[in-house]
């Protein structure tokens, strides 16, 4: 079956342009997380919607990322007044179900930001 | 401290040779373990769950120490394929859902 599918998969913009991620999950779950993963780091846990509750937006790194999922399915990250230091793969991942503890992620293919 | 470390190698090991990689974790309240396997430029994709009393897949053996906060994966008779970042993964369940904290990821080089 169809996978966790994001757009684009490239993304090379200048210095204070805003940038536009999607992300559609696998369907049917419930769960999507955004990810950002830099050269040499670890994944960075950036935001998580969970059904029709208020997203866990404890990662963003600062006011400039907001994300919104619509309709519970295609989730959307924005990045305002791109900075270098943003320049990153964008992962997304989506899951069944959550609570559980074996609940897997499925990771899309991400999204590779470069700002100039 | 990261929540999460990991030594980021290389390790360089010969075909068929025997490997381990540790990472440490420091929040105690971790609730469950996984570790990812990511291919250069791609997706991380889940490679087993560690459980309390270890598991084994195949090659594969991870086991989990909660009093000294590390976990492990054994790689027995690695194959070139096995070549990847395996990244150490612990889940943290919030009153949001989970959490997952990921490690930089140990790179792994299977060289004839």
């Amino acid at each position: 079956g169809a996978g966790v599918s994001q757009s684009p998969s490239n993304k090379v913009t200048e210095k204070g342009k805003d940038v536009e991620l999607r992300c559609d999950p696998i369907s049917g779950h419930t769960a999507l997380y955004w990810y950002r993963q830099s050269l040499g780091q670890g994944l960075e846990f950036l935001i998580y919607f969970q059904g029709n509750s208020a997203p866990d937006k404890s990662g963003l790194p600062s006011d400039r990322f907001s994300a919104e999922r619509t309709g519970g399915s295609v989730s959307t990250l924005t990045i305002q007044r791109t900075q270098q230091e943003d320049s990153a793969v964008y992962l997304c991942a989506s899951c069944q179900r959550t609570g559980g503890n074996t609940d897997t992620q499925y990771f899309g293919p991400g999204t590779r930001l470069t700002v100039l | 401290r990261k929540e999460v470390e990991q030594d980021p190698g290389p390790f360089n090991v010969p075909e068929g040779a025997t490997v381990a990689f540790n990472c440490t974790y420091s929040n105690s309240a971790s609730q469950s373990f996984f570790w990812y396997r990511q291919d250069c430029r791609k997706e991380p994709k889940l490679l087993m769950s560690v459980y309390s009393s270890g598991n084994e897949d195949g090659r594969f053996t991870a086991q989990l120490n909660r009093a000294s906060q590390y976990i492990s994966l054994l790689i027995r008779d690695s194959k070139l394929s096995d070549s990847a970042t395996y990244l150490c993964v612990v889940n943290i369940l919030t009153g949001g859902g989970n959490k997952l904290t990921f490690g930089t990821g140990t790179q792994l080089k299977v060289e004839l």
